[in-house]
C-alpha cells in the first residue's frame, strides 16, 4: 500500500526555519517523482515544488524561489521541505505527495497525498 | 507562469442535477489537465487526469473533457457524497504547476 506521512510542522516565529519531512512507502521512491502542495486557511490549493527522482531536477514556484529548498534521500525513502525566513503568508497545511506520469499521454498527475502537516507562522 | 482559471466559485445544486465546473488556461496546455475533490480536513483526490481519463475506482458519473486552453468537469448526476471542493490542475508548463482558484460544490 503506498503511503506518504509527512512531520516536522508547527509554531514558528516570523523569519524563523522549519524543515518538513516526508516519509514514504509502499513503492519505489526513487523511481518517482514528488511534489509539496501547500493550502492556506479557508484557500486552495498552491504547488510548492516538485523533485525528480535523482534529484537532478527541481522546480518552485515563483514566489519559492530563495527560501524553499527541496530535497530527498532516496536510501532513507525521504523528501524533504526546508523553509527559511518564514512569513505570516506561509501558514498553511503543506502536504507530500506522489506524481504519476498518466501512460496515455504522459501527462504528471499527483496520485497519493499525505495527511498534511500544518505551519503556523506567528509571533 | 501559466495561470488557471476556475469557475464558478461555488454552486448549489440538487441530488440528480448535472453540474459543470470550467477551467480555462492562460495559454495551451496540452490537455496536460487534472481534477481532484477535497473534502474538508482530507487531502485531495485525482477524479480525472489527462483532461478526460477516469482514474480507477471513481464514479463513471464524473467525467472531464476540453483541450488546448477550456476544460471542464461534470458530474452527470449529483450525489449527496459529491459536496466537496474541486480543482483543476494545470501540470504542464516545464514542471511549474498551477491549480484553479476552487469550486466549493453544495448539495441543496
Amino acid at each position: 500500500e503506498v503511503q506518504v506521512v509527512e512531520s516536522g510542522g508547527g509554531l514558528v516565529q516570523p523569519g524563523g526555519s522549519l524543515r518538513l519531512s516526508c516519509v514514504a512507502s509502499g513503492f519505489t521512491f526513487s523511481n518517482y517523482w514528488m511534489t509539496w502542495v501547500r493550502q492556506g486557511p479557508g484557500k486552495g490549493l498552491e504547488w510548492v515544488a516538485n523533485i525528480k527522482g535523482d534529484e537532478i531536477e527541481k522546480y518552485y514556484m515563483r514566489s519559492a524561489k530563495g527560501r524553499f529548498t527541496i530535497s530527498r534521500v532516496n536510501a532513507e525513502n525521504s523528501l524533504y521541505l526546508q523553509i527559511n525566513n518564514l512569513r505570516a503568508e506561509d501558514t498553511a497545511v503543506y502536504y507530500c505527495a506522489r506524481i504519476l506520469y498518466s501512460p496515455y499521454n504522459n501527462c504528471p498527475l499527483i496520485d497519493y497525498w499525505g495527511q498534511g502537516t500544518q505551519v503556523t507562522v506567528s509571533s | 507562469d501559466i495561470q488557471m482559471t476556475q469557475s464558478p466559485s461555488s454552486l448549489s445544486a440538487s441530488v440528480g442535477d448535472r453540474v459543470t465546473i470550467t477551467c480555462r488556461a492562460s495559454q495551451t496546455i496540452n490537455n496536460y489537465l487534472n481534477w481532484y475533490q477535497q473534502k474538508p480536513g482530507k487531502a485531495p483526490k485525482v477524479l480525472i487526469y489527462a483532461a478526460s481519463m477516469l482514474r480507477d475506482g471513481v464514479p463513471t458519473r464524473f467525467s472531464g473533457s476540453g483541450s488546448g486552453t477550456e476544460f471542464t468537469l461534470s458530474i452527470s448526476s449529483l450525489q449527496p457524497e459529491d459536496s466537496g471542493n474541486y480543482y483543476c490542475h494545470q501540470s504542464y508548463g516545464s514542471l511549474t504547476w498551477t491549480f484553479g482558484q476552487g469550486t466549493k460544490i453544495e448539495i441543496k
